[in-house]
């Protein structure tokens, strides 16, 4: 059973470029969600995708998109990048409805760094 | 909105000895999971224990326990004869029972094992 591989595990980006994060769930999950955690903090809720929908947003503004493809692969896409940015991206996968555990499984997370 | 405490940013305990760490959380569901997990330094989060809101009994995983207290909205996680793999930080989580429901994570507490 594979589990849930993120790539790429670190980066340095400018104020004001673009980001794409990837991700790869878990066999047999069918939903992703995506998860920043800053330096000494807990993770905070970005959005979820479930089966290709978007199905719960955190407080993130708009700049920040994401996608789940057929595989249920996932980017996190943002844009016009900030210094606060800077923090783990996690994510993490979990089961579809007719297994929920409540459990989600993450990966080792992509360090982004915003000079 | 729901929110979670975690009121000891590090703890520090003796190999072998056993160690306490709390977490409150605020909530006006009736029925949700709560999770503890685990995070080492640099590698992905893992799954300590998990409690269903609606059992009355504690969760266990071999030395992990909880101490869940629906009333006071309190789960703390207790490490008996802990080791020097266990230091981590520890979050504590809460979701709601409904599927796709996000996490809410609390701040977190660094676990140190002195030898």
């Amino acid at each position: 059973e594979t589990g849930v591989t993120q790539s790429p595990t670190h980066l340095i980006k400018t104020r004001g470029q673009q980001v794409t994060l990837r991700c790869s769930s878990q066999s047999g999950h069918n939903t992703v969600s995506w998860y920043q955690q800053a330096l000494g903090q807990g993770p905070q809720f970005i959005f979820q995708y479930y089966r290709e929908e978007e199905n719960g947003r955190g407080n993130f503004p708009p700049r920040f998109s994401g996608l789940q493809f057929p595989n249920y692969s996932s980017e996190l896409n943002v844009n016009a990048l900030e210094l606060d940015d800077s923090a783990l991206y996690l994510c993490a996968s979990s089961w579809g409805l007719q297994r929920d555990t409540g459990e989600l499984f993450f990966g080792e997370g992509s360090r982004l760094t915003v000079l | 909105a729901q929110t979670v405490t975690q009121s000891q940013p590090e703890m520090s305990v003796q190999e072998a000895e056993t160690v306490t760490l709390s977490c409150t959380y605020d909530t006006s569901e009736s029925d949700y999971y709560l999770f503890w997990y685990k995070q080492p330094p640099s590698r992905q989060m893992i799954l300590v224990i998990r409690q269903e809101a609606y059992k009355q009994q504690n969760a266990t995983e071999n030395r992990f326990s909880v101490n869940f207290q629906k009333a006071a909205k309190s789960f703390s996680l207790k490490i008996s004869d802990s080791q020097l793999g266990d230091a981590a930080m520890y979050f504590c989580a809460y979701r709601g029972l409904n599927y796709g429901q996000n996490f809410v994570f609390g701040p977190g507490t660094r676990l140190s094992v002195l030898p």
